[in-house]
């Protein structure tokens, strides 16, 4: 079975320009999260969906960043535009609920790392 | 004060020792989670608990849910083993659940 895909894997962008992430979540899997991770950090949610609903975007900064899940599997991550405080790795990570109605599980991509110069 | 604590916060052994590392939250959880991440490389789930122990080849979790404390083994040391290594608490199942996290040890592991 295929994990979480996440294209690019890496993106180099100067600074005030637009960028897009990727993210192809594992089939099947209804949660959809974007996290941002900055050097010797945890990663930090940005938003997460329920198939195409964003159910917690409290943490992205909504004046430069957009996000959309519009059929409820992919999902792109949009900067505009990028600041050099924006260098960062952007995961996007995927789970299903258990039978009990709680989230399993979190399954993550490979990221995609962010230089804005 | 961090919800989700780790120590140390880095680590460096020596090939075939006994690792442990430690995790504390302050928050009632519903579940733990055990993350490693390889430089350069995504996350992988080692672990997901909420009671007692889990084993997986060299790796062991265990969680004690009275003192809000879980520890991370790592048996016969290898340096492949060298990633960071984060731990991340569910605080409460439901539609709103979602992971807090650590801030991650980065242990190294010489051959």
């Amino acid at each position: 079975e295929a994990g979480v895909v996440q294209s690019p894997r890496y993106k180099i962008i100067e600074k005030k320009q637009p960028v897009a992430f990727w993210c192809n979540p594992i089939s099947g899997h209804n949660t959809l999260y974007w996290y941002l991770q900055n050097l010797g950090q945890g990663p930090e949610l940005l938003i997460r969906y329920e198939n195409e609903e964003a159910v917690d975007d409290s943490q992205l900064p909504k004046d430069r960043f957009s996000a959309e899940r519009l059929k409820g599997v992919d999902s792109t991550l949009k900067i505009q535009p990028a600041e050099l405080g924006d260098s960062a790795v952007y995961l996007c990570a995927s789970s299903s609920r258990t039978h009990s109605g709680g989230l399993d599980t979190q399954y993550f991509g490979p990221g995609t790392r962010l230089t804005v110069l | 004060k961090n919800e989700v604590e780790q120590s140390p916060q880095n680590l460096t052994a020596q090939e075939g020792e006994f690792i442990t590392i430690n995790c504390s939250y302050s928050v009632g959880i519903s579940a733990l989670h055990w993350l490693q991440q390889h430089p350069g490389g995504g996350i992988v789930s080692l672990f997901m608990l909420s009671s007692g122990k889990k084993k997986h080849g060299r790796l062991i979790a265990t969680i004690n849910i009275q003192e809000k404390h879980s520890s991370l083994h790592i048996t016969a040391s290898h340096p492949r083993d060298s990633a960071v290594y984060i731990c991340a608490a569910t605080p409460y199942t439901g539609a709103n659940s979602k992971l807090t996290f650590g801030k991650g040890i980065t242990l190294s592991v010489r051959p």
